[in-house]
């Protein structure tokens, strides 16, 4: 069974640029949800999909956006791309639907390094 | 919001020896998870606990949902090179539309 697919693994942009990142879940999963790490703050919650809407929203600026598609693949979009946006996005996805599913676990991609210089 | 403390940043420990890694929380969790990340890569699942008490193991790991359900520890017995990686905690509370929140991470260093 394949994992949890993100492309591309790494990406360079300038200041002002955006950017699209993929997110391929595990087969079978429905739930995808995306995390920002750097070194100093750690594994940031960006937002989470179900049923191509957003169940759950971190504390990021309106810059940060996604989708997911009725196939539960899923995108995030960074625009007006800032220096401290250099980071490494984790795309993560989990059975989560129902009630009775909320405590499935999440499985992580390797994650697409982003760099803005 | 809800905070998951780990400490500290960074622990050494020589191959074969045990280590044990503590995480808590402000908040009752209903759900831990630990996760270990390797360079370059995401974090892979090691235990997931959803049971106050629960002890759980896999293969030299082994994982407690602390009776509170503020804490949960993890215990690596029999240390060896490959366990060499950041180690997280992670934690979700009640209600279907929770959100996964992550402690900062313990990296560990294991002296051959």
């Amino acid at each position: 069974k394949a994992g949890v697919t993100q492309t591309p693994r790494y990406l360079i942009k300038t200041r002002g640029q955006q950017v699209t990142l993929s997110c391929s879940p595990i087969s079978g999963h429905r739930s995808v949800s995306w995390y920002q790490q750097t070194p100093g703050q750690g594994l940031q919650f960006l937002f989470e999909y179900f049923s191509e809407t957003q169940r759950n929203k971190g504390n990021f600026p309106g810059r940060f956006s996604g989708r997911q598609f009725s196939n539960s693949r899923s995108e995030m979009n960074v625009s007006t791309l800032e220096l401290g946006d250099s980071a490494l996005y984790l795309c993560a996805s989990s059975r989560q639907g129902t009630q009775h599913q909320h405590n499935s676990p999440l499985h992580f991609g390797n994650g697409t390094r982003l760099t803005v210089t | 919001g809800q905070q998951l403390n780990q400490s500290p940043q960074s622990m050494f420990i020589q191959e074969g020896e045990d280590v044990s890694m503590n995480c808590t929380s402000s908040s009752i969790f209903n759900t831990w998870l630990w996760y270990k990340q390797d360079p370059g890569e995401g974090p892979v699942l090691l235990i997931a606990l959803y049971k106050a008490g629960e002890l759980t193991s896999n293969g030299r790991l082994t994982a407690q949902f602390g009776i509170t359900r503020k804490d949960s520890f993890l215990n690596i017995s029999a240390s060896i090179p490959s366990d060499v990686g950041i180690y997280f905690c992670a934690g979700r509370s009640t209600g279907a539309n929770s959100k996964l929140t992550f402690g900062k991470g313990i990296t560990l260093s294991v002296r051959p």
